[in-house]
């Protein structure tokens, strides 16, 4: 298993210029989230799907679009970029207990710069 | 929403040396994690521990939720276990992750 994968691991933008990070994951699990982590803070929360076909707003969804068309892949897209979006971006996914998640698995991130 | 208090916000250690991690949250939730970061960044599932007690070699986790805090043991601490351990919690409105500020470690050795 290869667990949950990133691409790219570096990524430079001018502002305005538009991107999509890909996350995949290979262990059929239902809940997929993309997180950002600014320098000296815990991640927030961007957006999350409960399986495909099914996504919904997490803390700061400003800025960013996901879509779920398969239970393996959960892109997350940057229409414009801006500076503030300079961040590490982490893609995470679990089982779906129930009520909530269960174990949540973390890929290697994708550092994004935009100047 | 859920706010999530960790403490102590740094903590250097010399190797051997035992310690304590707390994580207050503030209003009922469905689960709590534990994650460490190390120090190149990769974030690591430690605990699931939405109530109890749990073991897993030097490292130990309570979850006291009806009075809304979790602990993180860590003994005999070793210099690979520095970086940044981070606390999760889910609310009862279920699959939005709220994370801690973090506790970051520095083993000496």
């Amino acid at each position: 298993n290869a667990g949950v994968t990133q691409t790219p691991k570096f990524q430079v933008l001018k502002t305005g210029q538009s991107m999509t990070l890909q996350c995949a994951q290979d262990m059929n699990h239902e809940y997929m989230s993309w997180y950002r982590q600014d320098p000296g803070m815990g991640l927030r929360l961007i957006h999350y799907s409960v399986g495909a076909g099914i996504t919904d707003q997490g803390e700061v969804p400003n800025g960013y679009n996901v879509s779920r068309s398969t239970t393996e892949d959960f892109p997350l897209r940057l229409l414009s970029a801006a500076p503030s979006q300079t961040s590490v971006y982490f893609c995470a996914s679990s089982r779906s207990g129930g009520a909530g998640t269960d174990t949540q698995y973390f890929g290697p991130g994708t550092r994004l710069t935009v100047l | 929403g859920i706010q999530v208090e960790q403490s102590p916000p740094d903590l250097i250690l010399q190797e051997g040396a035992n310690s304590t991690l707390r994580c207050n949250f503030s209003d009922s939730v469905n689960n709590l994690q534990w994650f460490h970061q190390n120090p190149w960044g990769q974030l690591i599932n430690l605990f699931y521990i939405p109530s109890g007690t749990k073991q897993n070699g030097r490292l130990s986790a309570t979850t006291v939720a009806t009075e809304r805090y979790s602990l993180l043991y860590i003994s005999s601490s070793q210099t690979t276990d520095s970086g940044v351990y981070f606390c999760a919690v889910e609310g009862t409105g279920g699959f939005k992750t709220i994370f801690g500020a973090g506790t970051r470690l520095f083993v000496k050795a």
